[in-house]
């Protein structure tokens, strides 16, 4: 079973300033999906980036991107330009590729990201 | 479009009642699950459907029913509510580029 692990609770950044986010995670299959996602405090879960395990690069969503090292197991979450909006929690996904886990999301415990200002 | 709906978005229960959580989604997508969300926990998965009439268990199932008889739909039944089940609950939907789109959230408390 993959297991996704998440090892800072809490986090905090200066507004403006730059931030990363960490996150590991064990699985014995070669093609994945990894996923971040922001939940704000209205609970809504919001996709941030996604990252395909068979693509060198790493993905980019303006101020959001990510480091991916897959020999490693790391998937870290950098954001740039911080934002009080950017304030929530963030969670770390792994989806596999082999056909039949469709659904299957195995989350993270979750990063708590403060913006001060 | 809607995205994903989720009624209701509070419920209070007394241990041993039932209940249906209800969900929505409006973008055509065969895949759907629910996710349970606790402190400290992250989401884990309940139960999801990859199409209409096919349904599977995810990592905690137990206390839990889902059917999916439409596209659309895929409710979640609580058979007896037992304090344990205290969550906040998730539907989620699969979209083309294999991303989730999740519904808004049941915030579930049972005495």
């Amino acid at each position: 079973a993959q297991t996704v692990t998440q090892s800072q609770p809490e986090m905090s950044v200066q507004e403006a300033e730059t931030v990363t986010l960490s996150c590991t995670y064990d699985t014995s299959e070669s093609d994945y999906y990894l996923f971040w996602y922001k939940q704000p405090p209205s609970r809504q879960m919001i996709l941030v980036i996604r990252q395909e395990a068979y693509k060198q690069q790493n993905a980019t969503e303006n101020r959001f991107s990510v480091n991916f090292q897959k020999a490693a197991k790391s998937f870290s979450l950098k954001i740039s330009d911080s934002q009080l909006g950017d304030a929530a929690m963030y969670f770390c996904a792994y989806r596999s590729a082999i056909a039949g886990t469709a659904s299957k999301l195995t989350f993270g415990t979750g990063t708590r990201l403060q913006v001060t200002l | 479009n809607a995205g994903v709906t989720q009624t209701p978005k509070f419920q209070v229960l007394k241990t041993g009642q039932s209940m249906t959580l209800q969900c929505a989604q409006d973008m055509n997508h065969e895949y759907m699950s629910w996710y349970r969300q606790d402190p400290g926990m992250g989401l884990r998965l309940i139960h999801y459907s990859v199409g209409a009439g096919i349904t599977d268990q995810g990592e905690v199932p137990n206390g839990y029913n889902v059917s999916r008889s439409t596209t659309e739909d895929f409710p979640l039944r609580l058979l007896s509510a037992a304090p344990s089940q205290t969550s906040v609950y998730f539907c989620a939907s699969r979209g083309a580029y294999n991303e989730q789109f999740f519904g808004p959230g049941t915030r579930l408390t049972v005495l």
